[in-house]
């Protein structure tokens, strides 16, 4: 299994700013992924977190809007950049080692006001 | 890519009945399945998955049945119980992709 923290628990940001988010495994694990929950729906990838390399997203997706970082394989970091209310929606972290169980993390509920 | 959707947003029982939660999926190369319960504030947790090479699955109090020939497939909770009111999301893979597609999910409300 795997234990995932992230950080913040929750912001409520203004309009324009950025929000960076973390993500803390407490193993090495082999694949990284942020998602977006907007309340009441169902998770949407926004892009896989590649160990030292650039971030691969989806569509709808970009990297202007959310860089990632992911400097080792226990952490990670989601930017959500220049952003408006329709960004307001829980941010998760999600782990997983080849077709095996996924976990999250527990998510960032960001409120942009 | 594919669909993946629930049949019912919402599901209400009565504390100690069996409940099953549907979900049809579009995609026929999909090939493992998975099911997560969310509780309120909390990330999805997994609860148990099948492959396309299986029918049904049991697991503790849990069991998944999937039908292939209608793209369909079923958690059963037996005995249900108020820590088991939560939403409930399946997901699809196919093609060694492991990248799932979420369902809508649907919310268990356990009535004690």
């Amino acid at each position: 299994s795997a234990v995932i923290s992230q950080k913040p628990s929750r912001d409520i940001c203004q309009r324009g700013t950025s929000l960076t988010i973390q993500c803390q495994v407490d193993s090495q694990v082999t694949m990284m992924f942020w998602y977006r929950q907007q309340p009441g729906q169902s998770l949407t990838l926004i892009a896989t977190a590649n160990q030292g390399s650039e971030a691969t997203y989806e569509s709808g997706f970009v990297i202007d809007k959310f860089p990632i970082s992911r400097p080792n394989l226990t952490f990670s970091t989601l930017t959500v950049s220049n952003m408006s209310p329709e960004d307001s929606s829980i941010y998760l972290c999600s782990v997983r080692q080849a077709r095996g169980e996924q976990y999250f993390g527990p998510g960032t509920r960001l409120t942009v006001t | 890519g594919e669909s993946v959707g629930l049949h019912l947003p919402t599901l209400s029982v009565q504390e100690g009945d069996n409940s099953i939660i549907n979900c049809a999926y579009s995609n026929s190369a999909s090939d493992y399945f998975i099911w997560y319960k969310q509780e309120s504030g909390k990330g999805p947790q997994f609860i148990i998955d099948i492959r396309s090479n299986m029918d049904k699955r049991q697991g503790q109090r849990v069991t998944v049945l999937l039908n292939k020939t209608v793209k369909h497939l079923s958690l059963q909770i037996a005995a249900t119980q108020p820590g088991d009111s939560a939403v409930y999301f399946c997901a699809g893979e196919s093609g060694g992709s492991y990248i799932p597609t979420f369902g809508r999910g649907t919310s268990l409300i356990v009535h004690p």
